[in-house]
């Protein structure tokens, strides 16, 4: 049974590129979350997918999108980086939506500059 | 909306004692699940443990366990026999989409 995997792990960008990063499920997954951790704080939810629809989003523009393939892996695209962007990006994945138990990536350090 | 929130940001036990960890959520919801997780230095969530709010018993997990107060929205972590490994960054989190700011738990030899 493999974990979840992030890639890659870090990244520097330039504010206005644009970043995707990816998320690989554990094996039997179907939804995928993902959270922005700035230092120091906890994790802010920016969306759900579950079985490749959007299930849920939190407080986060409309510049913060995602997909989720037919393998249940994900991407969050983030356009427009803005230097409040830096954080490290979790992703998780469950089995279910809101009740389950959600294993978590090492994330994505990203830095814009 | 829903908040929550862990009104220490730091707190320090020594190795084999009883720690407690607070935890208050904000919610109109009567169904919902919350859990508590650690972050260790090396960045990876891994769940602690997970209550129900439709059970009454409190949840335990072998040296965790938690303090269920529904009336009182409290959802508090205690560590029992706290070991050096336990340091870490703990979050309690309402259902998936909402986590308090954290506590930093360091444990002393």
């Amino acid at each position: 049974e493999t974990g979840v995997t992030q890639s890659p792990t870090h990244l520097i960008k330039t504010r206005g590129q644009q970043v995707t990063l990816r998320c690989s499920s554990q094996s039997g997954h179907n939804t995928v979350s993902w959270y922005q951790q700035a230092l120091g704080q906890g994790p802010q939810f920016i969306f759900q997918y579950y079985r490749e629809e959007e299930n849920g989003r939190g407080n986060f523009p409309p510049r913060f999108s995602g997909l989720q393939f037919p393998n249940y892996s994900s991407e969050l695209n983030v356009n427009a980086l803005e230097l409040d962007d830096s954080a490290l990006y979790l992703c998780a994945s469950s089995l279910g939506q809101w009740n389950t138990e959600a294993f978590f990536g090492q994330g994505t350090r990203l830095t814009v500059v | 909306a829903q908040t929550v929130t862990q009104s220490q940001p730091e707190m320090s036990v020594q190795e084999a004692e009883t720690v407690t960890l607070s935890c208050t959520y904000d919610t109109s919801e009567s169904n919902y699940y919350l859990f508590w997780y650690k972050q260790p230095p090396s960045r990876q969530m891994i769940l602690v443990i997970r209550q129900e709010a439709y059970k009454q018993q409190n949840a335990t997990e072998n040296r965790f366990s938690v303090n269920f107060q529904k009336a009182a929205k409290s959802f508090s972590l205690k560590i029992s026999d706290s070991q050096l490994g336990d340091t870490a960054m703990y979050f309690c989190a309402f259902i998936a989409t909402r986590f308090g700011a954290g506590t930093r738990l360091t444990v002393k030899p």
